[in-house]
């Protein structure tokens, strides 16, 4: 199986910018796609699709998310951070079945 | 609006059986890959099953393969987890979620339910 890991947690001031990373076991490109996505969690609440394919955004999310990455080393950044992104973070591969995710990057407040 | 409704969960003994239900609505179900995550209290997610269209081919991971079965009936827009041989690990939240594009198995997710939780104790 593919392994994701992440940072357990990220502390960020508001209005700053944050840079969570995932990094997978082998390369889940094939060819020029990246097949990196991201997930967000509050408490209490199912996760929410935030970018798929490593860089695209997906429908209604703000513009201040935004993933890059290729092969095994994939970003989200959340730039400027408001108090509305306090959550947890997942990264998910679907290169290779099973379709493995990050164990999560919690973002706190500093 | 695309919904997903899940129901089913609760409280069952290990080694007995319970089958999770979805509903869905604002979208042609037929259409759509369909699939289980899961997430066991204060930890990550893990994918449970996918079915296809047609339910003519379903996947499984290791974890749950020969126990678990993942079904539809897309007359009624609806997505089965039938679980047998249930352990104290399948204690979890479980989300039913499709998939952004039609037709085809993406591995990832742009729609969730809120999740049913199952607690597997005697």
């Amino acid at each position: 199986d593919i392994v994701l890991t992440q940072s357990p947690v990220l502390a960020v001031s508001l209005g700053q910018r944050a840079t969570i990373s995932c990094r997978a076991s082998q390369s889940v490109s094939i060819s020029s796609i990246n097949l990196m996505h991201w997930y967000q969690q509050k408490p209490g609440q199912q996760p929410k699709l935030l970018i798929y394919r490593a860089s695209n955004l997906a429908s209604g999310i703000p513009a201040r998310f935004s993933g890059s990455g290729s092969g095994t080393d994939f970003t989200l950044t959340i730039d400027p951070v408001q108090a509305d992104d306090i959550a947890a973070y997942y990264c998910q591969q679907s290169r290779e079945s099973p379709n493995t995710f990050g164990a999560g990057t919690k973002l706190e407040l500093k | 609006e695309v919904q997903l409704v899940e129901s089913g969960g609760g409280l069952v003994q290990p080694g007995r059986s319970l089958k999770l239900s979805c509903a869905a609505s604002g979208f042609t179900f037929s259409n759509y890959y369909m699939a289980w995550v899961r997430q066991a209290p204060k930890k990550g997610l893990e994918w449970v099953a996918t079915i296809s269209t047609s339910g003519s081919r379903t996947y499984y991971p290791d974890s749950v393969k020969g126990r678990f079965t993942i079904s539809r009936d897309n007359a009624k827009s609806s997505l089965y987890l039938q679980m047998n041989s249930l352990k104290s690990e399948d204690t979890a939240t479980y989300y039913c979620a499709r998939p952004l594009d039609y037709g085809s198995y993406e591995g990832w997710f742009a729609y969730w339910g809120q999740g049913t939780l199952v607690t597997v104790s005697s």
